[in-house]
């Protein structure tokens, strides 16, 4: 069965530096999704993706964060200057469709940033 | 402001019996509603989606309710086994910052015990 995946599974990184998260979605699906959950905390939604571009993004993705599609196949999630509150576990998603379609989300990067 | 309200405290309850977890919103009218399932460390997986015109819908032994003039869905899993104890997280899109965002609850923890 296809599934999204991402790589790496846990990043350490020192504040201030730039990371890049990276996500695989499935093949034949349109949408593409970053969301992060603190620890203990709810899911919250960073941004989505279409046709190489963002179609909607929350509060959270301020000018620090950037997302791109640099091949077929790859979408990454950038950090340019990482914070402590960074710290989270960030998930990609991928839908076939937007609205009213289930979305598909991977395993997940753990981000500690010390 | 928008919010979405899921049970904080864990739900515990004996195999074989029914569990109903519950998700109120405020001050909007979704199109659909969305549950997941979040096991720890893990991303979440979709289970169900119910559209604001359908009162109830089933998958095996998952049931959804959606009532838009409560502002209420209900979650039910009936025969609950051990291996369905995770946490379980109702979404929708939420209208903030002048877009749809995807949105989800806190979630609530169900703990079937053998």
């Amino acid at each position: 069965e296809p599934e999204v995946t991402q790589t790496p599974s846990h990043q350490v990184t020192q504040m201030g530096q730039e990371v890049i998260l990276r996500c695989v979605p499935i093949s034949n699906h349109l949408y593409f999704y970053w969301y992060r959950q603190i620890l203990g905390q709810k899911v919250e939604f960073l941004v989505s993706f279409y046709n190489n571009e963002i179609s909607e993004k929350s509060e959270i993705f301020d000018d620090q964060f950037s997302v791109e599609r640099p091949d077929g196949s790859n979408f990454t999630l950038k950090i340019r200057s990482t914070k402590l509150e960074d710290s989270a576990m960030y998930f990609c998603a991928s839908s076939l469709g937007l609205d009213e379609t289930e979305q598909f989300f991977g395993p997940g990067t753990r981000l500690t940033v010390l | 402001s928008q919010k979405i309200e899921q049970n904080s405290e864990a739900l515990n309850i004996q195999e074989g019996k029914t569990a109903t977890l519950t998700c109120n919103y405020t001050n909007y009218s979704p199109a659909y509603l969305q549950w997941y399932r979040q096991d720890p460390g893990r991303g979440p997986v979709f289970l169900l989606l119910i559209r604001e015109n359908e009162k109830e819908k089933r998958k095996e032994r998952l049931k959804v309710t959606f009532d838009t003039t409560l502002k209420q869905s209900l979650f039910h899993i009936t025969a609950s086994q051990p291996a369905d104890s995770a946490t379980y997280l109702c979404a929708l899109d939420i209208f903030s910052g002048g877009s749809y965002i995807p949105t989800f609850g806190r979630g609530t923890s169900l703990i079937v015990h053998p």
